[in-house]
Formats: C-alpha cells, sequence, structure tokens
C-alpha cells in the first residue's frame, strides 16, 4: 500500500526556517517524481515545487511564490523528500502535503503555522 | 499562469440527484505529447485531497462510476449522475499541461 506521511509542522516565528519531510512507503520511490503541494486555512489548493526522479535528473521546480525561499531534496536511500522553508512570512502558514508523480497520492499533511 | 474558473462555487443538491461543475482554463491544456493534463479533486472536511479523474475523463481506482469527466481545450466538466451523502466537500480542477500546475478555485457540494 502506498503511503505518504508529512512530519516537521510547527509554529514558527517570521523570518526563521523549518524543515518538512515526507516519508513515503509501498512503492520504488526512485522511480517517482514528488510534489509538495499547500492549502491556507479555509483557502484553496497551491501548488508549491517538485523534485524529479533522478533518472530524470533529479530537478527540481518552484512556485514563484516560494521560489528562493524553498528548497525540496530527496534521499531515495530513506525514501524520503523534504521541503526546506527559510525566510518564513506569516503568509506560508498553511496545510503542507506531499504527492506522488501525477498526483495520485498525498499524504494527510503536516500544518505550518508562522506567528511572532 | 493558467487561470482556472470553475462554476458555480456552491451547489447544493438533494440525494440521488445529478450535479455538474465546470472548470474553464485560460488557454487550452492539450500538451505537446497530444495528451490534456486535467484533472479533478475531492476534498472532504479534515482531509486531504483525493485524485478522482486524470487526462480529462479518467477515472481513478475505486472511483465510483457515478463520476465522469469530459470536455477538451479550455472547456471541462465533472459530473456526478447521483449524489450519495459521501459526495459532499469541496471539489477542484487542476491543470498539468502548463507550468505551474493551478487549480480552480473549488466548489462546494452540500446536501440541500
Amino acid at each position: 500500500e502506498v503511503q505518504l506521511v508529512e512530519s516537521g509542522g510547527g509554529l514558527v516565528q517570521p523570518g526563521r526556517s523549518l524543515r518538512l519531510s515526507c516519508t513515503a512507503s509501498g512503492f520504488t520511490f526512485g522511480d517517482y517524481a514528488l510534489s509538495w503541494f499547500r492549502q491556507a486555512p479555509g483557502r484553496g489548493l497551491e501548488w508549491v515545487g517538485f523534485i524529479r526522479s533522478k533518472p530524470n535528473g533529479g530537478t527540481t521546480e518552484y512556485a514563484a511564490s516560494v521560489k528562493g525561499r524553498f528548497t525540496i531534496s530527496r534521499d531515495d536511500s530513506k525514501s524520503i523528500v523534504y521541503l526546506q522553508m527559510n525566510s518564513l512570512k506569516t503568509e506560508d502558514t498553511a496545510v503542507y502535503y506531499c504527492t506522488r508523480g501525477s498526483y495520485n497520492y498525498w499524504g494527510q499533511g503536516t500544518l505550518v503555522t508562522v506567528s511572532s | 499562469d493558467v487561470v482556472m474558473t470553475q462554476s458555480p462555487l456552491s451547489l447544493p443538491v438533494t440525494l440521488g440527484q445529478p450535479a455538474s461543475i465546470s472548470c474553464r482554463s485560460s488557454q487550452s491544456l492539450v500538451y505537446s505529447d497530444g495528451n490534456t493534463y486535467l484533472n479533478w479533486f475531492h476534498q472532504r472536511p479534515g482531509q486531504s485531497p483525493r485524485r478522482l479523474i486524470y487526462k480529462v475523463s479518467n477515472r481513478d481506482s475505486g472511483v465510483p462510476d457515478r463520476f465522469s469527466g469530459s470536455g477538451s481545450g479550455t472547456d471541462f466538466t465533472l459530473k456526478i449522475s447521483r449524489v450519495e451523502a459521501e459526495d459532499v466537500g469541496i471539489y477542484y480542477c487542476m491543470q498539468g499541461t502548463h507550468w505551474p500546475p493551478t487549480f480552480g478555485q473549488g466548489t462546494r457540494l452540500e446536501i440541500q
């Protein structure tokens, strides 16, 4: 069974950093691209970024709203994808989800609250 | 960015009746490979989104056949033939043809 489990969320002050993890199981992790999405409280869904599989270059793409502040990386030996979030802003407050491939599997999400 | 516009934004439906949600994109979603990367997601309150439909009309595994997707180019529709109680929640269309992927605003389906 495919599972994605996000962790690392919490309360953080503006300007600080936080790293989210998404631990995968039930599939060959290295074969897939992984994406991050987010959903601000009471709002819709927003794509944050993604990382290609290593055979496809392992490169990353980011939404304009986070480019230069967020970094996605992956550790295929541990089946984990990371979202490093720097210079956090109050508008980054959201539930963050990771997804596999073409978005047919989602984790349960982890809440990030940016507030002083 | 491609703008995705859904209508209606609120959809009260009687149990057993049909429902339809429209999604329009600001540019064609036909990709250079000939595919159209238009997805539909359903999100129940307090849950993660679930993909229902991919590439316009393909149902994901386990999705009841009362759900169907159609459309082409810039106009797409999600139809539910007979609404059941478990169908409440918010429905989103999402395009994956152009970078970055973008979502519609969401349509809230409720039982009236």
